[in-house]
């Protein structure tokens, strides 16, 4: 059972547009909604995170929408540049010290 | 400050050998999370170690099993190892007694052959 569901898979956006990556998750325990970036050869790195108790944060060029009753959130990038080419996971946490359950992941490339 | 330190890099195993994998967390951290990424099943938990205990483990045979050290150095390890362990092992570590801000490093490629 897939508890959070990732899309699109892949993604191509022209430079100075916004990037947009949508997940819905099922368990309305989760709490915490992190977003990782993830280059290849590296780990994941932590981009940008919300609790359920608001509904957007910023954060630079990155924003994290949230719709607690429609159990969704999504991550914009705004002003996409080429290194901004990466695969991105959205993840979610119902409490502390458990698991993260990851997204599929979507790819993003940015064109010059 | 040091992000979280992984080795080795990459490790080439037979099948029925087993290994050991290291983790370092970031100082002061005291969480260790250890995931497997695969193309197939994306990134899946499998435990979590706080102050030297196990607290959550993942849905992974016995065969994978892991420990955490006094100094929140953590290690895991997987015996009797079969073709589907070739994947990408990752240790993430949080700050937090509660585990949510987790930093992962640069992972583990391990390929049986």
């Amino acid at each position: 059972q897939q508890q959070v569901k990732q899309s699109p898979q892949s993604l191509i956006v022209q430079k100075g547009g916004i990037s947009i990556i949508n997940c819905a998750y099922e368990n309305t325990a989760f709490d915490y909604f992190p977003w990782y970036q993830q280059f290849p050869g590296k780990g994941p790195a932590l981009l940008i995170a919300i609790r359920p108790d608001v509904s957007e944060k910023k954060e630079g060029r990155f924003t994290i929408s949230f719709n607690k009753s429609a159990k969704q959130f999504s991550l914009h990038i705004m002003d996409s540049q080429p290194g901004d080419s990466a695969t991105y996971f959205c993840a979610a946490s119902r409490q502390a010290g458990t698991a993260l359950i990851f997204g599929k992941g979507t790819t993003l490339s940015v064109s010059s | 400050k040091a992000g979280v330190t992984q080795t080795p890099r990459y490790l080439i195993k037979t099948r029925g050998q087993q290994v050991t994998l290291s983790c370092s967390p970031i100082s002061g951290h005291r969480s260790v999370s250890w995931y497997q990424q695969t193309p197939g099943q994306g990134l899946q938990f499998l435990f979590e170690y706080f102050s030297e205990t196990q607290r959550n483990k993942g849905n992974f045979p016995g065969r994978f099993s892991g420990r955490q050290f006094s100094n929140s150095r953590s290690e895991m390890n997987v015996s009797t190892l079969e073709l589907g362990d070739s994947a990408l092992y990752l240790c993430a570590s949080s700050l937090a007694s509660d585990g949510y801000e987790q930093y992962f490093g640069p992972g583990t490629r391990l390929t049986v052959t």
